[in-house]
């Protein structure tokens, strides 16, 4: 159980454009999702925290205008990367956590690789 | 600034042998620790965790110690068996921002178990 799932698990894109990452929980309604970045051999860094229905919280220093999260049901949040740049080349990851599960307790989608050109 | 780290990038053990994965922090407020194993591929899964009340927790063939004074954990897996190789994060919560529920992770240790 507690499935998370990604798409797309690999983009490639033109700078400029923007990038709509998908990640749904399969098997549990999740209440809260996380978007995490992760530069090559750098630790897994949150850039936002949303909850079904609400808008996200962004950490410091992430730009909401650029990173748009909606959560619009219990088993789907969608990230869009407005227009991309080279720089934004990351692997993004999501993770939930359901309903009545512990504050600790988040399971991580297999993540997103986006290559931006 | 890194609040956790692991210094290890990757460690090298032979099957049957115990490993050791460590995992150091600097912010004192942290009270709730976590390890998750990443294969390939795959989103890091939840292994074991730690409470701040607590200097050891063990599952099976995983233990996870505590040193608060220290402010280092440590992750022993034995025996090590070929199907553990994976990469390992650290990850804690309770001391960012007052946000309970946000981790903060280190950069993983990649460990290779040799048959």
């Amino acid at each position: 159980g507690a499935v998370v799932s990604q798409h797309p698990s690999w983009v490639i894109c033109k700078s400029g454009t923007s990038v709509k990452i998908e990640c749904r929980s399969l098997d549990f309604q999740a209440t809260t999702m996380f978007w995490y970045r992760q530069f090559p051999k750098q630790s897994l860094m949150l850039m936002a925290t949303s909850n079904e229905g609400s808008k996200a919280t962004y950490e410091q220093g992430v730009e909401k205008d650029k990173f748009l999260i909606n959560h619009a049901s219990l088993t789907l949040s969608t990230l869009t990367v407005t227009s991309a740049h080279p720089e934004d080349s990351s692997f993004y990851i999501c993770s939930a956590r359901g309903r009545g599960s512990p504050w600790y307790e988040q399971f991580f989608g297999p993540g997103t690789r986006l290559t931006v050109l | 600034d890194q609040q956790v780290k692991q210094n290890s990038p990757s460690l090298s053990v032979q099957e049957g042998r115990i490993s050791i994965l460590n995992c150091d922090y600097t912010n004192s407020m942290f009270d709730y620790f976590l390890w998750y194993k990443k294969y390939p591929a795959e989103g890091p899964t939840f292994l074991i965790s730690i409470s701040s009340i607590k200097d050891k927790n063990e599952d099976g063939r995983f233990t996870v110690f505590l040193n608060k004074s220290a402010k280092h954990l440590s992750l022993h897996i034995v025996p090590s068996q070929p199907g553990d190789s994976a990469v390992y994060f650290c990850a804690a919560s309770g001391g960012y921002g007052g946000s309970q529920g946000n981790l903060i992770f280190g950069k993983g240790t990649k460990l290779s178990v040799k048959p």
